[in-house]
């Protein structure tokens, strides 16, 4: 089975600050990869990041920074130096090859406001 | 490029109507997700479709919603009759293959209010 776990429901901080998402992920499957999403509250779903499950590496992207960790299966995202347009639902997902389901499993999201 | 497209944006409508969504995914995918999102259930997976064939249905809640893919850029899904606990924001998502690992772009969603 797969899942996906957002503990964090809601974080505030206050603009130029760092921030850390937390996601946990379970699977079975040996392949899979993992995605961020971004939920504006214009309701949309901004694509982040898709990372596969041979990729340890950590990746940068501006002030986005995306740790993968398979040892505690946990793909945590961070903003550096938040901005008030950084105030959004924030969904972790994954996506297993060998299940035979051809979808996403979300987590339930973690809505972070940045305080100007 | 233009990303995927859905219609209306916003709809009300009253108990026992109709409701027909629609989408239009990127050119050039080959594979359309119909997703539900709701505060209680989060983002739950309705139906794909893979090169227009529908692959996995299971996610409709029953008989009252349908889906079609006539072809591949363009996509509706029915709910008949509506109800209110129909209600919800429904998104629709395309990717370039037919694995589930590819990267799903979404739509901005249609905002469904059943009164």
């Amino acid at each position: 089975a797969q899942k996906v776990t957002q503990a964090q429901t809601e974080i505030s901080v206050v603009e130029k600050e760092d921030v850390t998402l937390d996601c946990v992920y379970e699977t079975r499957d040996t392949t899979y990869y993992l995605f961020w999403y971004k939920q504006p509250p214009s309701g949309e779903l901004v694509f982040l990041i898709r990372r596969n499950s041979f990729d340890e590496q950590n990746e940068i992207s501006g002030r986005y920074s995306w740790n993968f960790q398979k040892s505690t299966s946990s793909f945590n995202f961070t903003i550096t130096a938040s901005q008030v347009v950084d105030s959004a639902v924030y969904f972790c997902a994954l996506s297993a090859f060998q299940t035979g389901a051809n979808n996403l499993f979300f987590g339930t999201g973690t809505r972070l406001t940045v305080i100007p | 490029d233009a990303g995927v497209i859905q219609s209306p944006r916003h709809e009300v409508t009253e108990m026992g109507q109709e409701v027909t969504l629609r989408c239009k995914p990127i050119s050039g995918h080959n594979s359309l997700f119909w997703y539900r999102q709701t505060m209680m259930r989060g983002l739950e997976l309705l139906i794909y479709f893979n090169n227009n064939v529908p692959i996995d249905d299971s996610g409709m809640p029953e008989d009252r919603f349908s889906a079609k893919m006539p072809n591949a850029s363009f996509s509706t899904l029915k709910i008949q009759p509506s109800e209110p606990r129909d209600s919800a924001v429904y998104f629709c998502a395309s990717s370039h293959g037919t694995s589930g690992t590819d990267t799903q772009y979404f739509g901005p969603g249609t905002r469904l209010t059943v009164l």
